[in-house]
């Protein structure tokens, strides 16, 4: 079983609609987590960091948490083509080292 | 803020040679960390440093190393490339604390011929 999970896609949904990725991790330990978005030939930005079981929101941009199930979900309202990019979710176990899924690739049609 | 430099951006290397890989972190920033990143694994982290001390050693051959000066800035080698070697790395810096943020550099894209 990978340590990061993520469906590989793409994920198509069109302009103005709510795109929704997700993410599971196998380690119970795992304390803080990340969304990043990675456009083509482009280095990983973050979009979010969330902590605590819960949503967070930022912007058009809703960070989900879940430690009892061991999830963790990003959404995206009112989706943009520009939003079109692969979007890694990476954990880290409150060590030093970050552990990536091998991200989401979301296209989104205008 | 300038962010996370790397150098260089691209380079073409023959199988058997070596490579060095720098990396500036964002200033106030001494965590530094590499990752290699290819199309069939993913991102993978390589190592993390931090006050020129190695503190994490990813799943990665003896043929790759790294090193961190004083001034946090840090480099990164790889020995005897092999074709698998090919891949975007990119360097990674935070604050100091576990689970902290990491912002990655634009990455130096190496292709082992």
């Amino acid at each position: 079983q990978k340590e990061v999970e993520q469906n590989s896609g793409p994920l198509s949904v069109p302009e103005g609609a709510i795109a929704s990725l997700n993410c599971t991790y196998s380690d119970r330990v795992s304390q803080s987590f990340f969304w990043y978005r990675q456009y083509s030939g482009k280095s990983p930005e973050l979009i979010m960091s969330i902590y605590s079981n819960g949503d967070k929101e930022d912007g058009r941009f809703t960070a989900q948490l879940n430690k009892a199930s061991q999830y963790v979900s990003l959404l995206i309202r009112d989706s943009q083509p520009s939003d079109s990019a692969t979007y890694l979710c990476a954990v880290s176990p409150g060590t030093y080292k970050y552990i990536f899924g091998t991200g989401t690739r979301l296209k989104v049609l205008a | 803020k300038a962010g996370v430099t790397q150098t260089p951006r691209y380079l073409i290397k023959t199988r058997g040679q070596q490579v060095t890989l720098s990396c500036s972190p964002i200033s106030g920033h001494r965590s530094v960390s590499w990752y290699q990143q290819t199309p069939g694994q993913g991102l993978q982290f390589l190592f993390e440093y931090f006050s020129e001390t190695q503190r994490n050693k990813g799943n990665f051959p003896g043929r790759f190393s790294g090193r961190q000066f004083s001034n946090s800035r840090s480099e990164m080698n790889v020995s005897t490339l092999e074709l698998g070697d090919s891949a975007l790395y990119l360097c990674a810096s935070s604050l100091d604390s576990p689970g902290n943020t990491i912002y990655f550099g634009e990455g130096s894209w190496l292709t082992v011929v």
